[in-house]
């Protein structure tokens, strides 16, 4: 059963960078079968797709956050990861790592749990 | 940009039959998935490809998308499925949309 983990501190300073990790087990992120995403949601408000990576190379962004985001994949500890810059607190929220399904970026079909980052001084 | 629209909030009563809708321009030429979302729950895929279930999905969730229009449709709605539900499809150039979400409240 795949399992998705995120990782990483709760709270980060404006104008710093969020860095955030999503172990995967039960899986590879080696396979050329997928790619991996990163989707939030702030309190009480609903969901924001903020990109998607294959190990590969190839990525999406949603393009108001492209200039701010990386996403990249390492295999070696089978972890993908994402890193947002220059952040406010409307970056406050909960953020989810998860999985597209195989040879498709159209929806989403495995999740992690989400961790909650707080933008604040 | 590409927008999925949907109505903030529902209710309907045990075993009445619910339709949340999800509208988008041309919606219908795209693939619709939707999601439900339990408070303080990660979301979990009900449909994808407009009415396709993933396994362990109860049969009384189904789907379609035509027009401008998709919609879910909980047959037999129980307790339990009372949740937060969101559309998402992928778009040629804002790729994964979702939309703002409805609430449905089983009472």
């Amino acid at each position: 059963q795949l399992q998705l983990q995120e990782s990483g501190p709760g709270l980060v300073k404006p104008s710093e960078t969020l860095s955030l990790t999503c172990t995967v087990s039960g899986g590879s992120t080696r396979s050329n079968s997928y790619h991996w995403g990163w989707i939030r949601q702030p309190p009480g408000k609903g969901l924001e797709w903020i990109g998607s990576v294959h190990y590969r190379g190839s990525t999406y962004f949603h393009p108001s956050l492209k200039s701010r985001v990386i996403i990249s994949v390492d295999t070696s500890k089978n972890q993908f990861s994402l890193n947002l810059n220059s952040v406010t607190v409307a970056d406050t929220a909960v953020y989810y790592c998860a999985r597209h399904p195989p040879g498709s970026v159209e929806y989403f079909d495995y999740w992690g749990q989400g961790i909650l980052v707080t933008v604040s001084s | 940009s590409y927008e999925l629209t949907q109505a903030p909030s529902m209710s309907v009563s045990p075993g009445q039959t619910a339709s949340i809708t999800c509208s988008g321009d041309k919606l219908g030429d795209k693939y619709a998935s939707w999601y439900q979302q339990k408070p303080g729950q990660s979301p979990v895929l009900v449909l994808y490809q407009d009415d396709k279930r993933p396994s362990g999905i109860p049969e009384r969730f189904s789907g379609s998308n035509s027009g401008n229009t998709a919609t879910l449709t909980i047959s037999g709605t129980q307790a339990m499925d009372e949740a937060d539900y969101y559309c998402q499809a992928w778009d040629s150039s804002s790729f994964v949309v979702f939309g703002g979400g409805t609430k449905l409240t089983v009472l």
